[in-house]
């Protein structure tokens, strides 16, 4: 079964903090992608990032960044300075082959504060 | 860059209502596209996938009579809930799967969502 866990169902920072979003997932398949969306308040899907299961590499992009590491089956996401645009809702999602259909955790709601 | 279009945006009625939601690739085709279910403070969640001149598949526990939907040409698929009554009441979201399929960075694309709410 095809399953992503995101544990923290919310969490508040003070601008300029780091924060660290987990996601965990499970999956049989070998050949899968990973996703991070975030959902602002007014509700559209902002695609962040995609990782495939063969790349470890970490990324950075800006204040962002990812760490997979499929020993664990997790694909964390920092935000590095946080800031108050910061703020919304962060989906971690997995893709495979054999079921076609993007799984989506239980999303993380982010709070910025200044 | 892909562009998927939803309208309306915004949706009130009254219980008893029909209601369409139109999901349209701007730029591409689109064999296939989703609707997903979002009640508030949960995940997406996904109601079905449709493909282009033939039958959408639902997922389980989803109502096909209830959420009509049609996909008639490689670029609208539309989502009609019918009889809609306050538990309908969701943010609804649909995707359309990118040509390039497995290939793309991003296999699906997705529409700004569409809010209802059945008074």
């Amino acid at each position: 079964a095809q399953k992503v866990t995101q544990a923290q169902t919310e969490i508040s920072v003070v601008e300029k903090e780091d924060v660290t979003l987990d996601c965990v997932y499970e999956t049989r398949d070998t050949t899968y992608y990973l996703f991070w969306y975030k959902q602002p308040p007014s509700g559209e899907l902002v695609f962040l990032i995609r990782r495939n299961s063969f790349d470890e590499q970490n990324e950075i992009s800006g204040r962002y960044s990812w760490n997979f590491q499929k020993s664990t089956s997790s694909f964390n996401f920092t935000i590095t300075a946080s800031q108050v645009v910061d703020s919304a809702v962060y989906f971690c999602a997995l893709f495979t082959y054999n079921t076609d259909k993007l799984i989506f955790g239980t999303g993380t709601r982010l709070q910025v504060f200044p | 860059g892909a562009v998927v279009s939803q309208h309306p945006s915004r949706v009130i009625c009254k219980s008893g209502t029909s209601v369409k939601i139109e999901c349209r690739s701007l730029d591409f085709q689109a064999t296939t596209m989703f609707w997903y279910r979002q009640f508030p403070k949960q995940s997406l969640m996904l109601m079905a996938t449709s493909n282009e001149g033939s039958k959408a598949t639902y997922e389980q526990g989803v109502e096909k009579d209830k959420f009509l939907i049609n996909h008639a040409s490689l670029t609208l698929s539309t989502l009609t809930v019918t009889s809609a009554h306050p538990e309908d009441s969701s943010f609804y979201i649909c995707s359309a799967r990118d040509p390039q399929g497995r290939t793309s960075h991003q296999p699906q694309h997705f529409g700004d969502g569409t809010r209802l709410s059945i008074l």
